[in-house]
């Protein structure tokens, strides 16, 4: 059963375009948020997170949006460029309830190509 | 970049054979984690640690076994190899809890033969 779905395996965007990211969850005790970004052949790095007590959180070209009662987050890169060509996952935790429920689950990824 | 690396980078093995991986941190991060992705499968959590010889299982425990005898080492052990655990595998460390943001290693690709 999985709990955090990207159920857009890719994605093509022409350069200078807005990007758009979808995630989905299932789980409800999910709390806290985050985008990691993965270039071929190098391990993920963090890219944004959210608190559930939010519904927007922006750094830079990157905005993530929350909305709890859909389950449902997206990520926005504006404007997209070619190095933003990655695969992009989506991962989840229930933060408040610690122990093994506070770790990440993440998604299967979106292949994002951004297009000169 | 947190100051984590992996070893080996790559192996190939027989199927049978045992195979310990390495993750050195110079973080002195408190927790660790063992990741594997596989094409489908995303990342999915294999052992994690929170201290040292303080250990856990995740969700794709069996067939693996995990050691953490200092701060900065977590070495990930397949006994017996098998071509379902062909995979790449990512160690990661966070400093404060489970939750908190986790840096990732640059990954071992492993190919079980």
């Amino acid at each position: 059963d999985q709990q955090v779905k990207q159920n857009s395996p890719s994605l093509s965007v022409q350069e200078g375009r807005i990007s758009i990211l979808n995630c989905d969850y299932t789980n409800s005790m999910f709390d806290y948020f985050l985008w990691y970004k993965k270039y071929p052949a190098e391990g993920p790095t963090f890219l944004i997170s959210i608190s559930s007590i939010k519904d927007k959180n922006e750094d830079g070209r990157f905005t993530v949006f929350l909305n709890k009662s859909a389950k449902h987050l997206s990520l926005h890169i504006v404007p997209s460029q070619p190095g933003d060509s990655a695969v992009y996952f989506c991962a989840a935790s229930a933060r408040r309830y610690g122990g093994s429920q506070g770790n990440l689950i993440f998604g299967k990824g979106t292949k994002l190509s951004v297009k000169p | 970049d947190a100051g984590i690396t992996q070893s080996p980078r790559h192996k190939v093995t027989e199927t049978g054979t045992p195979v310990t991986l390495r993750c050195h941190q110079t973080e002195n991060h408190r927790y660790m984690y063992w990741y594997r992705q596989d094409p489908g499968h995303g990342l999915r959590l294999i052992h994690y640690s929170y201290g040292v010889k303080d250990t856990d299982k995740g969700e794709v425990s069996d067939g693996y076994s995990v050691s953490r005898s200092k701060t900065e080492d977590f070495l990930l052990t397949l006994e017996s190899a098998t071509s379902s655990q062909t995979s790449v595998y990512f160690c990661a460390i966070s400093e404060d809890s489970y939750t908190d943001t986790q840096y990732f290693g640059p990954g071992t690709r492993l190919t079980v033969l």
